[in-house]
């Protein structure tokens, strides 16, 4: 069965980086894309970028420049990397598989929690 | 950017009830289009894709339809494992987006 495991909540300084992991498993890494969605506290979803199978990165604009998305197939994990964080970059980060970052997330991974704080 | 705009933002009913949420695009999306459910603390859960096409193992109770820039998610009776916040998602270009979401409440 498909699973998606993210690493654990994380409380990051304004400036700093965060670096969140999506370990996968259940399925053939590379046919499939991974999506990134974060969710602020009491807030909707937003989806971020996605990352294909082939490694090829679609952005939301105002993350461009910010964001890094990269996998490694050797452990079937990706990454979504976030630079200088601000505080409303408080959030749910979540990752979704889809079909080639052409497809809805049919499963998600458990989040992670990200805290930007002084 | 597509922007998504779902009516109502907060919807109450009761157990046993049809409701019907929307969904309208800023640009024509060619069907993908997708909804989910969210319950406090979980991740979302897909329900319908390709605007009408129910995901495998969700109820029947769960229907989708439209087309060009508007689009529903009905349900057709109301259980209490319904009440959640729903979102719809553009995934018609890049970027994928999503509606505000809709909360049901009883």
């Amino acid at each position: 069965q498909v699973h998606l495991v993210q690493s654990g909540a994380e409380v990051k300084k304004p400036g700093a980086s965060v670096k969140v992991s999506c370990k996968a498993s259940g399925y053939t890494f590379t046919s499939y894309g991974i999506n990134w969605v974060r969710q602020a506290p009491g807030q909707g979803l937003e989806w971020m970028g996605c990352i294909d199978g082939r490694g090829n990165t679609y952005f939301t604009q105002r993350f461009q420049g910010r964001v890094t998305l990269t996998t490694d197939t050797s452990t079937s994990a990706a990454y979504m990397e976030l630079r200088s964080l601000r505080s409303d970059d408080t959030a749910l980060y979540y990752c979704a598989r889809d079909r080639q970052c052409n497809s809805p997330g049919d499963y998600w991974g458990q989040g992670t929690l990200v805290t930007v704080s002084s | 950017d597509i922007e998504m705009t779902q009516s109502p933002y907060t919807l109450s009913a009761s157990v046993g009830d049809r409701v019907t949420i929307t969904c309208r695009a800023s640009q024509r999306l060619t069907g993908w289009l997708a909804w989910y459910q969210q319950k406090p603390g979980k991740a979302p859960n897909l329900l319908i894709y390709k605007a009408s096409t129910l995901e495998s193992g969700v109820p029947s109770r769960f229907s989708g339809s439209g087309s060009g820039t508007d689009f529903t998610l009905t349900i057709s009776s109301l259980q209490p494992d319904d009440f959640a916040t729903y979102y719809c998602q553009q995934y018609n270009n890049h970027p994928f987006t999503f509606g505000q979401g809709t909360k049901l409440e009883i």
